[in-house]
């Protein structure tokens, strides 16, 4: 596609299930980040793939949360054992070399309610 | 720590006048800043960037100030729209990629 797409668009789950959350970012970009927003709030940074390179983990908020891209291309966002303050907009970015050097490009989101 | 915050947290400004939406950083190796729009619903969008050998760039309508000696970076809107209401984002890329995003600031547009 054009843009980055995330899947699904909105999920709602109960407390205590593992969900998991889905980005194709643009094709060619090596760089792919995940953040969380909450309602009204600002972009909080998660993770960040860059090619071949170990993942930057380091604002997974807990070991809860992972996310793994395969073949250098889709991410999966997974969260164990939901919590209610999981709750949030999840978004993924991508980019065509790092961030360094162009702006990310964000999907639309995937909106979490968790029950 | 380091961050990239955001003078006034909301903004309200009438149909056809200027806006300027601020931001504050102080990481002095940051060589790469970004501008972004998110309107309600939707990821946020590019506008503008600048890097660090530049004090101003200029889009449509949308201009980027940066002012490194007091680390403050500036968006302008000309004769803003209504289409123009959305929430706006500063990034600051440091120079080991490190994006550190300011909180926004969301922007009215009065009819």
């Amino acid at each position: 596609g054009a843009g980055v797409s995330q899947s699904p668009s909105n999920k709602v789950t109960e407390k205590g299930k593992d969900v998991e959350l889905r980005c194709d970012p643009i094709s060619g970009h090596t760089a792919l980040y995940w953040y969380r927003q909450s309602l009204g709030q600002g972009l909080e940074f998660l993770i960040y793939f860059q090619g071949n390179s170990a993942p930057d983990k380091s604002g997974l908020p807990s070991d809860r949360f992972s996310a793994e891209r395969t073949g250098g291309s889709v991410s999966t966002l997974t969260i164990q054992r939901t919590q209610q303050e999981d709750s949030a907009v999840y978004l993924c970015a991508s980019s065509l070399v790092s961030p360094g050097q162009m702006a990310q490009y964000f999907g639309p989101g995937t909106r979490l309610l968790v029950l | 720590g380091e961050s990239v915050g955001l003078h006034l947290p909301t903004l309200s400004v009438q149909e056809g006048d200027n806006s300027i939406i601020n931001c504050a950083y102080s990481n002095s190796a940051s060589d790469y800043f970004i501008w972004y729009k998110q309107e309600s619903g939707k990821g946020p969008q590019f506008i503008i960037d600048i890097r660090s050998n530049m004090d101003k760039r200029q889009g449509q309508r949308v201009t980027v100030l940066l002012n490194k000696t007091v680390k403050h970076l500036s968006l302008q809107i000309a004769a803003t729209q209504p289409g123009d209401s959305a929430v706006y984002f500063c990034a600051e890329i440091t120079s080991y990629d490190k994006v550190i995003f300011g909180p926004g600031t969301s922007l009215s547009v009065i009819p």
